[in-house]
């Protein structure tokens, strides 16, 4: 079956440290490969998406590439915020609806 | 614009109690999901649905009867709930299999 495993948690970063999540997938066939964000009480919403090999994904200064070789599509922003403390979520969708989420990773950001 | 709502926002119950979750969409988006989410689990999908009369079980469909007569709606019922269904329950719908999921705010569910 398909998987999508995060690096374990929690981060703690410092504000304007540079940030990474690392996720990596198994899937079969050509899934599509998100990042959704979550905060506290909320549920969890886009953050970036990315739909073929090769695809960067963007969104408020954070990027992932999908990287069909190594099966990855880790998370990085340059310098991170408070605002940006949340539960991060790698995911995939692969044919017939069928959605798979990591185990989510809890960013703390320090000033 | 309303977008996906869940109802109720926060639910007690017993053990053995029949316990229905509502969702409502406004986008008449295809697909829609229910998901639970519990600590050091992620998010684990339940069923879903691809269209109204079309459904499939998902990761963890055990305990849970879902319908879809209506595009817009997408309730999840606990036929006779126990204690290990006390979770966060999402919903989130989406115009295709492998677009991005919109997702409701999340129903809390105690069952004592």
């Amino acid at each position: 079956g398909n998987s999508v495993t995060q690096m374990e948690g929690p981060v703690t970063l410092s504000e304007e440290a540079f940030l990474t999540i690392n996720c990596t997938y198994t899937a079969t066939g050509y899934p599509s490969l998100f990042w959704y964000v979550q905060y506290p009480g909320e549920g969890l919403q886009l953050l970036l998406k990315a739909t073929k090999a090769d695809d960067k994904g963007s969104n408020k200064g954070f990027e992932a590439t999908y990287r069909k070789e190594t099966t990855s599509f880790h998370l990085e922003k340059g310098s991170v915020q408070v605002s940006d403390s949340a539960v991060y979520f790698c995911a995939l969708n692969t044919n017939a609806g069928k959605s798979t989420f990591g185990d989510g990773t809890t960013l703390t950001v320090k000033p | 614009d309303a977008g996906i709502t869940q109802s109720p926002r926060y639910k007690i119950t017993e053990t053995g109690r029949q316990v229905t979750l509502m969702c409502h969409q406004t986008w008449s988006h295809s697909y829609m999901f229910w998901y639970r989410q519990d600590l050091g689990h992620g998010l684990r999908l339940i069923y879903y649905s691809a269209a109204a009369d079309i459904t499939d079980k998902g990761e963890v469909p055990d305990g849970y009867v879902v319908s879809r007569s209506k595009t817009e709606n997408f309730p999840l019922t606990l036929e006779s709930a126990t204690r290990s269904q006390t979770s966060v329950y999402f919903c989130a719908s989406s115009v295709g299999y492998k677009e991005t999921q919109y997702f409701g705010p999340g129903t809390r569910l105690l069952v004592l």
